[in-house]
Protein backbone atom coordinates (compact mmCIF):
# COMPACT_ATOMS: atom_id res chain seq x y z
CA UNK A 1 0.00 0.00 0.00
CA UNK A 2 2.11 3.32 -1.13
CA UNK A 3 1.88 6.05 1.49
CA UNK A 4 1.42 9.90 1.52
CA UNK A 5 3.43 11.30 -1.25
CA UNK A 6 4.63 14.73 -1.09
CA UNK A 7 6.17 16.70 -4.23
CA UNK A 8 8.24 18.49 -4.54
CA UNK A 9 10.57 17.18 -1.74
CA UNK A 10 13.03 19.84 -2.27
CA UNK A 11 12.64 23.47 -3.65
CA UNK A 12 14.29 27.15 -2.84
CA UNK A 13 12.27 29.96 -4.06
CA UNK A 14 13.24 34.04 -3.19
CA UNK A 15 11.04 36.41 -0.57
CA UNK A 16 8.19 37.49 -2.61
CA UNK A 17 7.37 34.43 -4.86
CA UNK A 18 4.62 31.79 -4.59
CA UNK A 19 4.74 28.37 -4.04
CA UNK A 20 2.59 25.46 -4.59
CA UNK A 21 2.95 21.71 -2.89
CA UNK A 22 1.64 18.76 -3.68
CA UNK A 23 0.16 16.13 -1.23
CA UNK A 24 -1.08 12.60 -2.24
CA UNK A 25 -2.79 10.77 0.53
CA UNK A 26 -3.04 6.99 1.16
CA UNK A 27 -6.06 5.75 -1.05
CA UNK A 28 -9.25 5.63 0.54
CA UNK A 29 -8.05 8.06 2.84
CA UNK A 30 -10.31 11.64 2.79
CA UNK A 31 -8.65 13.94 5.32
CA UNK A 32 -5.23 15.02 4.53
CA UNK A 33 -3.71 17.76 7.14
CA UNK A 34 -1.02 20.31 6.44
CA UNK A 35 2.06 20.68 9.18
CA UNK A 36 4.80 23.41 8.84
CA UNK A 37 7.95 22.14 11.05
CA UNK A 38 10.69 24.47 11.79
CA UNK A 39 13.57 24.11 15.12
CA UNK A 40 12.21 26.79 16.57
CA UNK A 41 8.46 26.63 16.46
CA UNK A 42 8.23 22.70 16.29
CA UNK A 43 4.73 20.93 14.36
CA UNK A 44 2.18 23.47 13.47
CA UNK A 45 -1.19 22.31 12.22
CA UNK A 46 -1.80 24.62 9.11
CA UNK A 47 -5.03 23.48 7.76
CA UNK A 48 -7.56 20.35 7.33
CA UNK A 49 -9.38 19.29 4.07
CA UNK A 50 -11.94 16.86 4.02
CA UNK A 51 -13.86 16.45 0.85
CA UNK A 52 -12.97 19.22 -0.89
CA UNK A 53 -13.66 21.48 2.00
CA UNK A 54 -11.60 23.19 4.90
CA UNK A 55 -12.99 21.79 8.58
CA UNK A 56 -9.90 23.26 10.42
CA UNK A 57 -7.25 25.61 10.53
CA UNK A 58 -4.52 26.89 12.29
CA UNK A 59 -3.04 30.31 13.36
CA UNK A 60 -1.14 31.21 10.16
CA UNK A 61 -1.88 34.38 8.00
CA UNK A 62 -3.84 33.93 4.76
CA UNK A 63 -0.88 34.03 2.57
CA UNK A 64 -0.91 29.95 3.44
CA UNK A 65 -3.92 28.69 1.69
CA UNK A 66 -4.67 25.45 0.28
CA UNK A 67 -7.57 23.21 -1.20
CA UNK A 68 -8.35 19.28 -2.14
CA UNK A 69 -9.69 17.67 -5.44
CA UNK A 70 -12.22 15.07 -5.61
CA UNK A 71 -9.21 12.57 -5.65
CA UNK A 72 -8.84 13.87 -2.36
CA UNK A 73 -5.03 14.66 -3.45
CA UNK A 74 -4.14 18.48 -1.50
CA UNK A 75 -2.41 21.19 -2.79
CA UNK A 76 -1.22 24.11 -0.04
CA UNK A 77 0.14 27.53 -1.43
CA UNK A 78 2.04 30.04 -0.02
CA UNK A 79 1.66 33.48 -1.43
CA UNK A 80 4.48 36.75 -0.78
CA UNK A 81 7.20 34.31 0.85
CA UNK A 82 9.12 35.24 3.46
CA UNK A 83 12.06 34.26 5.17
CA UNK A 84 10.32 32.96 8.18
CA UNK A 85 8.45 30.61 5.81
CA UNK A 86 12.09 28.30 5.36
CA UNK A 87 10.16 25.09 7.02
CA UNK A 88 9.74 21.31 6.23
CA UNK A 89 5.87 20.95 5.05
CA UNK A 90 4.18 18.03 5.70
CA UNK A 91 1.19 16.39 4.76
CA UNK A 92 -0.33 13.98 6.83
CA UNK A 93 -3.57 11.78 5.99
CA UNK A 94 -6.16 10.11 7.59
CA UNK A 95 -9.74 8.32 7.08
CA UNK A 96 -11.59 11.00 8.50
CA UNK A 97 -9.05 12.96 10.95
CA UNK A 98 -10.46 12.09 14.12
CA UNK A 99 -7.77 10.06 15.06
CA UNK A 100 -8.12 6.74 16.52
CA UNK A 101 -6.09 3.35 16.69
CA UNK A 102 -6.01 1.61 13.30
CA UNK A 103 -6.71 2.69 9.58
CA UNK A 104 -7.72 6.23 11.29
CA UNK A 105 -4.67 7.07 12.21
CA UNK A 106 -2.67 10.19 10.77
CA UNK A 107 0.07 9.10 8.48
CA UNK A 108 2.90 11.58 7.41
CA UNK A 109 4.41 12.15 4.43
CA UNK A 110 8.39 12.88 3.80
CA UNK A 111 7.87 16.44 4.05
CA UNK A 112 8.93 19.38 1.49
CA UNK A 113 11.55 21.43 2.19
CA UNK A 114 11.35 25.32 1.16
CA UNK A 115 14.00 27.54 1.10
CA UNK A 116 13.71 30.68 0.88
CA UNK A 117 16.30 33.31 -0.11
CA UNK B 1 -4.44 25.42 26.94
CA UNK B 2 -3.63 23.73 23.77
CA UNK B 3 0.36 23.10 24.28
CA UNK B 4 2.09 20.01 25.26
CA UNK B 5 4.80 19.99 26.94
CA UNK B 6 7.62 17.71 26.28
CA UNK B 7 10.37 16.71 28.43
CA UNK B 8 13.64 16.48 28.01
CA UNK B 9 14.52 18.23 25.24
CA UNK B 10 17.64 15.34 24.70
CA UNK B 11 18.46 12.02 26.13
CA UNK B 12 21.33 10.25 25.56
CA UNK B 13 21.47 6.62 27.13
CA UNK B 14 23.76 3.53 26.19
CA UNK B 15 22.57 0.52 24.35
CA UNK B 16 19.92 -1.67 26.56
CA UNK B 17 19.08 0.78 28.69
CA UNK B 18 15.25 2.56 29.02
CA UNK B 19 15.25 6.32 27.78
CA UNK B 20 11.63 7.89 29.30
CA UNK B 21 10.19 10.86 27.66
CA UNK B 22 7.30 12.96 29.65
CA UNK B 23 4.94 15.16 28.28
CA UNK B 24 2.31 17.68 29.87
CA UNK B 25 -1.06 18.59 28.92
CA UNK B 26 -3.96 21.00 30.12
CA UNK B 27 -6.68 20.97 27.45
CA UNK B 28 -9.12 18.35 28.87
CA UNK B 29 -10.86 17.76 25.29
CA UNK B 30 -7.99 15.73 24.20
CA UNK B 31 -8.91 12.45 23.94
CA UNK B 32 -6.23 10.88 21.52
CA UNK B 33 -2.29 10.67 22.57
CA UNK B 34 -0.31 9.42 19.82
CA UNK B 35 3.63 9.62 19.45
CA UNK B 36 5.83 9.74 16.57
CA UNK B 37 9.25 8.87 15.58
CA UNK B 38 11.13 11.08 13.17
CA UNK B 39 14.05 10.40 11.26
CA UNK B 40 16.67 13.07 9.83
CA UNK B 41 14.80 13.63 6.84
CA UNK B 42 11.83 11.55 6.69
CA UNK B 43 8.23 12.85 8.39
CA UNK B 44 7.22 11.51 11.69
CA UNK B 45 6.06 7.86 12.03
CA UNK B 46 3.57 6.80 14.47
CA UNK B 47 4.58 4.61 16.86
CA UNK B 48 1.82 4.10 19.68
CA UNK B 49 -1.26 5.54 20.74
CA UNK B 50 -3.65 6.19 23.52
CA UNK B 51 -6.78 6.82 24.90
CA UNK B 52 -7.32 8.42 28.24
CA UNK B 53 -9.54 5.69 29.32
CA UNK B 54 -6.43 3.36 29.04
CA UNK B 55 -3.36 3.39 32.09
CA UNK B 56 -0.37 1.58 30.08
CA UNK B 57 -0.03 0.32 26.45
CA UNK B 58 2.63 -1.44 25.36
CA UNK B 59 3.95 -2.43 21.95
CA UNK B 60 6.79 -4.81 21.36
CA UNK B 61 9.53 -2.35 22.97
CA UNK B 62 7.54 1.11 23.32
CA UNK B 63 5.07 1.65 26.43
CA UNK B 64 2.82 4.28 27.05
CA UNK B 65 1.65 5.00 30.76
CA UNK B 66 -1.43 7.67 31.17
CA UNK B 67 -2.11 9.23 34.30
CA UNK B 68 -5.07 11.28 33.30
CA UNK B 69 -5.73 12.54 36.49
CA UNK B 70 -2.37 14.16 36.56
CA UNK B 71 -2.54 15.11 32.91
CA UNK B 72 0.47 13.47 32.27
CA UNK B 73 1.93 10.64 29.72
CA UNK B 74 4.93 9.21 29.15
CA UNK B 75 6.93 6.94 27.01
CA UNK B 76 9.72 4.07 27.32
CA UNK B 77 11.59 2.41 25.82
CA UNK B 78 12.60 -1.10 26.52
CA UNK B 79 16.15 -2.19 25.58
CA UNK B 80 17.37 0.53 23.45
CA UNK B 81 19.34 0.43 20.54
CA UNK B 82 20.87 2.47 18.83
CA UNK B 83 18.66 2.21 15.85
CA UNK B 84 16.08 4.47 18.06
CA UNK B 85 18.63 6.96 17.98
CA UNK B 86 15.48 9.73 16.65
CA UNK B 87 13.79 12.80 17.34
CA UNK B 88 10.37 11.62 19.44
CA UNK B 89 7.01 13.50 19.53
CA UNK B 90 4.09 13.30 21.89
CA UNK B 91 0.96 14.56 20.25
CA UNK B 92 -2.76 14.92 21.27
CA UNK B 93 -5.58 15.67 19.52
CA UNK B 94 -9.22 16.43 20.85
CA UNK B 95 -12.42 15.32 20.09
CA UNK B 96 -15.40 16.90 18.39
CA UNK B 97 -14.68 19.04 15.89
CA UNK B 98 -10.32 19.15 16.07
CA UNK B 99 -10.43 17.58 12.57
CA UNK B 100 -6.60 16.26 11.44
CA UNK B 101 -5.41 18.54 14.18
CA UNK B 102 -2.74 17.29 16.71
CA UNK B 103 -0.89 19.36 19.01
CA UNK B 104 2.52 18.50 19.06
CA UNK B 105 5.47 18.35 22.22
CA UNK B 106 8.84 20.26 21.08
CA UNK B 107 10.34 16.83 20.74
CA UNK B 108 13.08 14.83 22.33
CA UNK B 109 16.40 14.01 20.75
CA UNK B 110 17.12 10.31 21.79
CA UNK B 111 20.59 9.07 21.14
CA UNK B 112 21.63 5.25 22.03
CA UNK B 113 24.75 4.62 22.20
CA UNK B 114 26.13 1.47 21.39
Amino acid sequence: KAGVTQTPRYLIKTRGQQVTLSCSPISGHRSVSWYQQTPGQGLQFLFEYFSETQRNKGNFPGRFSGRQFSNSRSEMNVSTLELGDSALYLCASSLNGQGAPGANVLTFGAGSRLTVL
Amino acid sequence: QQQVKQSPQSLIVQKGGIPIINCAYENTAFDYFPWYQQFPGKGPALLIAIRPDVSEKKEGRFTISFNKSAKQFSLHIMDSQPGDSATYFCAALAGGTSYGKLTFGQGTILTVHP
